[in-house]
């Protein structure tokens, strides 16, 4: 098994649409957990860290599931601007590893 | 608004060549990344610097790459003599963690 996996997609969804995507990790000991954005051709961006408790910022939600590991990233409301590649990023305790995953791609279509 | 800087954007250079690609980390911050990126592979990370000293550079070819921070403004990273599967970008980041870190815009490598 990967490292950490994602669904490369992409995965098109309407404008409106809620999509949600996992990223599954192998690491049992994997502390600190991320979603990052990169758009085409651009440098990946934080979009928000993933909490035990789940979190929210605006349309974005995050969860993690430590018994199952992997964690979500669900987006209400799609917009245009949402098109991007979603990376998720797993880091271990003591920083030993830290690993990207390939990413999933988002395509918002009007 | 602080930003990472890399230079060059972009550079093509023939197989066995030096390639010396440049970061400039956001000032203040302590913690340095430089990551590969390739279609195949995804983004891997090849070294990390913390108060400029190597603090894991297991991912990085050690027969052909070496990393340095000679001081706190400025990191580097050569490919000694460079090989076609070195095509990809190259990203720096920096942060005061591993937990937030602010990349640059890359620089987009080929060698042919």
């Amino acid at each position: 098994r990967k490292e950490v996996e994602q669904d490369p997609g992409p995965f098109n969804v309407p404008e409106g649409a809620t999509v949600a995507f996992n990223c599954t990790y192998s690491n049992s000991a994997s502390q600190s957990f991320f979603w990052y954005r990169q758009d085409c051709r651009k440098e990946p961006k934080l979009l928000m860290s993933v909490y035990s408790s789940g979190n929210e910022d605006g349309r974005f939600t995050a969860q993690l599931n430590r018994a199952s590991q992997y964690i979500s990233l669900l987006i209400r409301d799609s917009k245009l601007s949402d098109s991007a590649t979603y990376l998720c990023v797993v880091i271990s305790s003591g920083y030993s590893t830290l690993t990207f995953g390939k990413g999933t791609m988002l395509l918002v279509s009007p | 608004d602080a930003r990472v800087t890399q230079t060059p954007r972009h550079k093509v250079t023939e197989m066995g060549q030096e390639v010396t690609m440049r970061c400039q980390p956001i000032l203040g911050h302590n913690t340095v990344f430089w990551y590969r990126q390739t279609m195949m592979q995804g983004l891997e990370l090849l070294a990390y610097f913390r108060n400029r000293a190597p603090l894991d550079d297991s991912g990085m070819p050690k027969d052909r790459f070496s990393a340095e921070m000679p001081d706190a403004t400025l990191a580097t990273l050569k490919i000694q003599p460079s090989e076609p599967r070195d095509s990809a970008v190259y990203f720096c980041a920096s942060g005061t963690t591993a937990y937030e870190q602010y990349f640059g815009p890359g620089t987009r490598l080929t060698v042919t």
